[in-house]
């Protein structure tokens, strides 16, 4: 069964502080890692998809990474209105026993306090 | 864009009633998904559709859940009757080809 298990459930960082979020997760076969942003009130926004260990991407202060075995979202010289939810999840392909469904894991709430 | 569009963007409801919510999916997109939201379960999968055809409703609660898509550009989530551990942000999303997925805004619903 895949499964994602996303660190730390919270983090408070001071405006201009790096740092980086957490996403283990396994699953049979990977077609792709996601990243969402959640504001409170609001449906999950998508930011990256991530499809191969080794490959990254970036937009603005964030950049997503992975391995084999998690993905990090790493966080640049943050400003309050990056606070939300950070979430992540995993696609597999069903012929290798994973499921093309999303499965979610439970989010980062990140405050950036100025 | 108009993007994912949800209706109605909250319900009350007392126990016993039937609730049904609106989904309205990204023009072009065939594959339709019904999330549900809460605190202690975070984001969980209901339902979805692939060109209008239900694909996997293994994450639908129970037989008071039913969910439907009679066309490509329209979909609704039923429950009856509700119950209080019903309340919960419920979501839809779409996408094409089942890449990224596109949310809606959500519907709150609380039942009484």
């Amino acid at each position: 069964e895949d499964q994602v298990t996303q660190s730390p459930e919270a983090l408070r960082l001071q405006e201009g502080e790096s740092s980086s979020l957490n996403c283990s997760y396994t699953v049979s076969g990977l077609r792709g890692l996601f990243w969402y942003r959640q504001d409170p009130g609001k449906g999950p926004e998508f930011l990256f998809t991530l499809y191969s260990a080794g490959e990254e991407k970036e937009k603005e202060r964030l950049k997503a990474t992975l391995t084999k075995k998690e993905s990090f979202l790493h966080i640049t010289a943050p400003k309050p209105e990056d606070s939300a939810t950070y979430l992540c999840a995993v696609q597999g392909y069903p012929h290798q026993g994973g499921s093309e469904k999303l499965v979610f894991g439970k989010g980062t709430k990140l405050t950036v306090n100025p | 864009d108009a993007g994912v569009i949800q209706s109605p963007r909250h319900e009350v409801t007392e126990m016993g009633q039937e609730v049904t919510l609106r989904c309205k999916p990204i023009s072009g997109h065939n594959s339709l998904f019904w999330y549900r939201q809460t605190m202690m379960r975070g984001l969980e999968l209901l339902i979805y559709f692939n060109n209008n055809v239900p694909i996997d409703d293994s994450g639908m609660p129970e037989d008071r859940f039913s969910a439907k898509m009679p066309n490509a550009s329209f979909s609704t989530l039923k429950i009856q009757p509700s119950e209080p551990r019903d309340s919960a942000v419920y979501f839809c999303a779409s996408t094409l080809n089942l890449y990224e997925q596109y949310f809606g805004p959500g519907t709150r619903l609380t039942v009484t």
